[in-house]
């Protein structure tokens, strides 16, 4: 089946510290979510990328849709302590399944003050 | 924005009781709802997308008669955990898309904490 690998798995970062992570494919997406989930609650959405080579920004975080569509990076600049969490990407590769979306494995962001 | 709202937040129950938790989309109408497991320190495994005024279509190894759902209305979802037991103890999350726009990224509940003892 379809699988993204997110990378890294983990981060230990100072206050400050710009982080990058990323996630790839073997299949094309026609959509790039990233989410932030917090402990014991439900993600929450960062950014939405829909067309290939697009870079958005929010704010601290600028994400890129992959040229290739089969890619896509989250950066965070300046991170702060609450930037503390697990960030998902998730991909969609056909809105007539009724928008069914692909998780990354997470990438665990600790920032030490 | 688009809000979802899923209760209970968390449940701690019996093994054998049937458990109930309900997604709803308040500010927005929803043909489809996802429902997601996710064990801890783990990515969201998609149980089942939920389609309104018709069956639910269950991913590869999930158990239609263990995992029941219904999605009476475009406003909510529920998920039935029928006789649970302990290892069915796990987060389980929902998600919405706005009727008509499912190209748009799906919005998630805050999630529901099931405990089987």
């Amino acid at each position: 089946g379809q699988q993204l690998n997110q990378s890294p798995q983990s981060m230990f970062i100072q206050e400050g510290e710009d982080v990058s992570m990323n996630c790839t494919s073997s299949s094309i997406f026609n959509t790039w979510l990233w989410y932030k989930q917090d402990p014991g609650e439900g993600p929450v959405l960062l950014i939405a990328l829909y067309k290939a080579g697009e870079l958005t920004s929010n704010g601290r975080l600028t994400a890129q849709f992959g040229i290739t569509r089969k890619d896509s990076f989250l950066n965070i600049s300046a991170s702060i302590p609450s930037d503390v969490g697990i960030y998902f990407c998730a991909g969609r590769t056909n809105y007539n399944q009724g928008g069914k979306l692909i998780f990354g494995q997470g990438t665990e962001l600790s920032v030490k003050p | 924005g688009a809000v979802v709202s899923q209760h209970p937040s968390r449940v701690i129950c019996k093994s054998g009781t049937s458990v109930k938790i309900e997604c709803r989309s308040l500010d927005f109408q929803a043909t489809t709802m996802f429902w997601y497991r996710q064990f801890p320190k783990q990515s969201l495994m998609l149980m089942a997308t939920s389609n309104e005024g018709s069956k639910a279509t269950y991913e590869q190894g999930v158990e239609k008669d263990k995992f029941l759902i219904n999605h009476a209305s475009l406003t909510l979802s529920t998920l039935t955990v029928t006789s649970a037991h302990p290892e069915d103890s796990s987060f389980y999350i929902c998600s919405a898309t706005e009727a008509g726009r499912g190209s748009q990224p799906q919005h998630f509940g805050d999630g529901t904490r099931l405990s089987i003892l």
